[in-house]
């Protein structure tokens, strides 16, 4: 079955670029859906970050996008995100996820297991 | 504060019926469709509904969804001591250009 797995730094300094990388498995990244990314602070609910297409099209959320970038890297079925400036409110565990549907009926079907990374001198 | 007002809590006795609303404004549920997620604990989101009210392969039939205007209700039956866990709404909104998440719902089966 189609599997995601988030990898990176689980501490990142203050001021610093948090950089993730989500691996797909069993499945193309460029048979056409989008791929996001989606953060959870500890004991605090669901905060989407942005969602990719295979080709490189991405969308952000507006609190996030002077600060957020998400890329592609077809050849390694991956897609990774990095967010700059990082400060202690940008701790969280951060999901990859598979975005299926169409505009306005999308839903995230399919998640990694996650990865906690804390921001921190 | 979340765009999608879900209740903090609920809780039901194992074998009854138990509801979780979401309610937002016409720029969200009002004209876009509602996913719902469940959240044991320390895992990851799990996809129970989709397009309002569909479920993916090997979600059982008693987790049920429905929307009317601008609010959205999960419905569990039968609950299970298993079925303890966050339950997330979520849609995207078409005025802020957001995917929106509820502030999640803890059930609680006693």
């Amino acid at each position: 079955q189609v599997q995601l797995q988030e990898s990176g730094p689980g501490l990142v300094k203050p001021s610093e670029t948090l950089a993730l990388t989500c691996v797909v498995s069993n499945f193309s990244i460029t048979i056409g859906y989008y791929w996001g990314w989606i953060r959870q602070p500890p004991g605090k609910g669901l905060e989407w970050i942005g969602n990719i297409y295979h080709r490189g099209s991405a969308y952000y959320n507006p609190s996030l996008e002077s600060r957020v970038t998400l890329s592609v890297d077809t050849a390694k079925n991956q897609f990774s995100v990095k967010l700059s400036s990082v400060t202690a409110a940008d701790t969280a565990v951060y999901y990859c996820a598979r975005l299926v549907g169409g505009w306005g009926n999308e839903a995230f079907d399919i998640w990694g297991q996650g990865t906690m990374v804390t921001v921190s001198s | 504060q979340s765009v999608l007002t879900q209740p903090p809590s609920v809780s039901a006795t194992p074998g009854q019926r138990v509801t979780i609303s979401c309610s937002g404004s016409s720029s969200n549920i009002g004209n876009n469709y509602v996913s719902w997620y469940q959240q044991l604990p320390g895992t990851a989101p799990k996809l129970l509904i989709y397009d309002n009210n569909e479920r993916p392969s090997g979600i059982p039939d008693r987790f049920s969804g429905s929307k009317s205007g601008t609010s959205a209700t999960l419905g569990i039956s039968g609950l299970q001591t298993g079925d303890e866990a966050d339950y997330y709404c979520g849609t995207w909104d078409s005025s802020l250009s957001v995917w929106v998440f509820g502030g999640g719902t803890k059930l609680t089966v006693l």
